[in-house]
């Protein structure tokens, strides 16, 4: 079975600070990769996707991802963090063929100070 | 087009006592799912559907009862509640093919058992 790692639990940066949460995941075949965003007493939605093809993924509100299948890892970015990206991110795989058991990192809380 | 609904938002129960969870799509996904989120621990998936009529167990199942009568509708049953079913539970959705396997999220409801 997979499982996914996300070793930063709660992130603090200051504004314009450029930000790099790790995701690393165990799973001996293909993959599919997801990072998702939960905003404070929001649900959670996609930020970003991989399938297949560039290993680099730009998603939404400037955050991009790379995959590099050699380390496992989907480490998500963002060049300059703004206030409005407080929130949580999960790291999360589904292994392709399958039935859509997705499973999902802990969490990194992110909090931007002004 | 409302997505995932999900009701209640907010619960309170007695041990013992049972309830369902309301969760609906109109987007007519094949898939729907279940977590249930706790501090920590990121998402844990509870229980899965990969269509009307077919249902199966996710990480964490004990407990909770799930039945597929109609591909609109997935509601989760607690039987006899227990405190360490306190938690906030996401139901979601998505197309087996074609989307890339991207979940859509309900709001959300918070359980608590005393």
């Amino acid at each position: 079975a997979q499982s996914v790692s996300q070793h930063n639990h709660h992130v603090i940066l200051s504004e314009a600070a450029s930000l790099e949460l790790g995701c690393n995941y165990s799973y001996g075949g293909t993959v599919n990769l997801f990072w998702y965003v939960q905003y404070p007493g929001q649900h959670l939605q996609l930020l970003l996707k991989y399938f297949s093809g560039d290993p680099l993924v730009k998603g939404i509100k400037g955050f991009e991802a790379e995959f590099i299948k050699s380390k496992f890892s989907f480490n998500l970015r963002k060049p300059s963090v703004q206030w409005s990206d407080t929130a949580e991110y999960f790291c999360a795989v589904s292994t392709s063929g399958g039935y859509q058991k997705v499973t999902f990192g802990t969490g990194t809380k992110l909090q931007v100070i002004p | 087009n409302a997505g995932v609904t999900q009701t209640p938002k907010f619960q309170v129960l007695k041990t013992g006592q049972s309830m369902t969870l309301q969760c609906a799509q109109d987007m007519n996904h094949e898939y729907m799912s279940w977590y249930r989120q706790d501090p920590g621990m990121g998402l844990r998936l509870i229980h899965y559907s990969v269509g009307a009529g077919i249902t199966d167990q996710g990480e964490v199942p004990n407990g909770y009862n799930v039945s597929r009568s109609t591909t609109e509708d997935f509601p989760l049953r607690l039987l006899s509640a227990a405190p360490s079913q306190t938690s906030v539970y996401f139901c979601a959705s998505s197309p087996l093919v074609g989307a890339g396997y991207e979940q859509y999220f309900g709001p959300g409801t918070r359980l608590t058992v005393t």
